[in-house]
């Protein structure tokens, strides 16, 4: 089945820094969905980027999907954006294969 | 407007027993997806449920089994638990149509806890 690996594993920033997040995965897929989990567990949607590029506030993303690979871009880091940062891609009926994920510290 | 609701939120059980956790889909939208998340890893797909079927299944053996009523609110079943199911379960919602790629939504979770 198809592959999605992620990195860094951990990143650790200070309060304002930017960050960039990589997720590659090992074969074509029409889905590709950029998820934040927050420390209580819950699984917030932040891009749905099957390819190109699209933003929302201090967060953007781009997918190149022909070399099978997508970038998430936190600028200004804030301490609610701590978590874990999952990638999670698809090819058919909408079951997604998630990455092991991005565990983000942002410290005051 | 209700986003995904899961019930209950925490649940502790023996081995051998027998568990049902419910998941209601946000307004409008049509299919359901169970995910099962271990401590420290990313969700894995257990099975989707679309018009009241199952339409998809990852490789999850056949203790857990689910069901969608016509509300499009869906039941996840486990039997014969064992310590390795012990995770997070997690529903997710979406709009069907049809279409095979749409924009997941998730509850919260239930916290599952086999002793």
């Amino acid at each position: 089945g198809i592959q999605v690996e992620q990195s860094p594993p951990d990143l650790i920033l200070q309060e304002g820094a930017n960050s960039t997040l990589r997720c590659n995965f090992s074969d074509s897929v029409n889905n590709l969905q950029w998820f934040h989990q927050n420390p209580w567990g819950q699984l917030i949607n932040l891009f749905y980027i099957p390819s190109g590029t699209k933003q929302n506030g201090r967060l953007s993303a781009t997918t190149v999907a022909t070399e099978r690979y997508s970038l998430l871009y936190i600028s200004s880091s804030q301490t609610t954006d701590s978590g874990v940062y999952f990638c999670a891609v698809g090819t058919g009926f909408q079951k997604l294969v998630f990455g092991t994920g991005t565990r983000l510290l942002v410290s005051p | 407007d209700a986003g995904v609701t899961q019930s209950p939120t925490h649940l502790i059980k023996t081995r051998g027993q027998q568990v049902t956790l419910r998941c209601s889909p946000k307004s409008g939208h049509d299919t359901v997806s169970w995910y099962q998340q271990a401590l420290g890893q990313g969700p894995q797909f257990i099975f989707q449920y679309y018009e009241e079927e199952e339409r998809q299944r990852g490789n999850f053996p056949d203790r857990f089994s689910g069901h969608q009523f016509p509300n499009y609110s869906s039941e996840l079943n486990v039997n014969a638990l064992l310590l390795g199911d012990s995770a997070l379960y997690l529903c997710a919602s979406s709009l069907g149509r049809g279409q095979r790629y749409e924009k997941l939504f998730f509850g919260s979770g239930t916290q599952l806890s086999v002793l």
